[in-house]
């Protein structure tokens, strides 16, 4: 059973669209983090939550942390190619210090 | 600075044969964690070693192996290799600031087992 439940698994959509991923769980994380990886590479760290309800902007994407602390969405605005990847969300749990993953989210921006 | 390396990028082994892949985490990081990433899947926890010490385990079996070096270094082995175990190893070195752990990731190596 997976922890965290990434949907939609597959996004394809035009540059220029916006789009909003989601990643859910029943579980409270003390933290949580969002990757993009891309084939073959390991996952780069894009932004960490830690407040119930927290939003963090990094240029066009906007991530936000669910009040209860169980679940998160990545709204990307104005899609460009380049933002195309596989988009993992990542939960923490209290004191242990260890990463539980979801699937992902296939996100394809077609130019 | 250099992030998080590791190698050999790419292996190719054997069912039955003997695998050790190495890390060598960002300066200043004392933690390494081991995930195993099966395609189409997300990454598995697998350990996670803190000065030098194994602080957690994931549900792997013992055949899976891991050490921390007082350089903070580590080397992942892996016994008795399955077809099963073909997958990409991912090394992480993280810190601890506050309530924030984050966790930062090298390339990888890709394990073909045939």
């Amino acid at each position: 059973t997976q922890l965290l439940e990434q949907s939609p698994q597959f996004l394809s959509i035009q540059e220029g669209e916006n789009l909003t991923v989601y990643c859910n769980s029943s579980s409270v994380f003390s933290s949580l983090q969002w990757y993009r990886q891309e084939p073959g590479e390991g996952p780069v760290l894009l932004v960490t939550v830690v407040t119930g309800g927290e939003v963090k902007k990094l240029k066009r994407l906007t991530f936000q942390f669910g009040d209860a602390r169980k679940d998160s969405s990545l709204h990307i605005t104005a899609a460009q190619p380049g933002d195309t990847g596989l988009y993992l969300c990542a939960g923490e749990g209290y004191g242990n210090n260890r990463l539980a993953f979801g699937k992902g989210n296939q996100v394809v921006v077609i130019p | 600075d250099a992030g998080v390396t590791q190698s050999p990028t790419h292996l190719i082994k054997t069912r039955g044969q003997h695998v050790t892949l190495r890390c060598s985490p960002i300066s200043g990081h004392k933690s390494v964690s081991w995930y195993q990433q099966v395609l189409g899947q997300g990454p598995q926890f697998i350990f996670q070693y803190y000065e030098k010490e194994e602080r957690g385990r994931g549900n792997f079996p013992d055949r899976f192996s891991a050490r921390q070096f007082p350089n903070y270094s580590s080397e992942l082995n892996v016994n008795a290799l399955l077809l099963g175990d073909s997958a990409l190893y991912l090394c992480a070195s993280s810190f601890v600031q506050g309530a924030r752990y984050e966790q930062y990731f090298g390339p990888g190596t890709r394990l073909t087992v045939t």
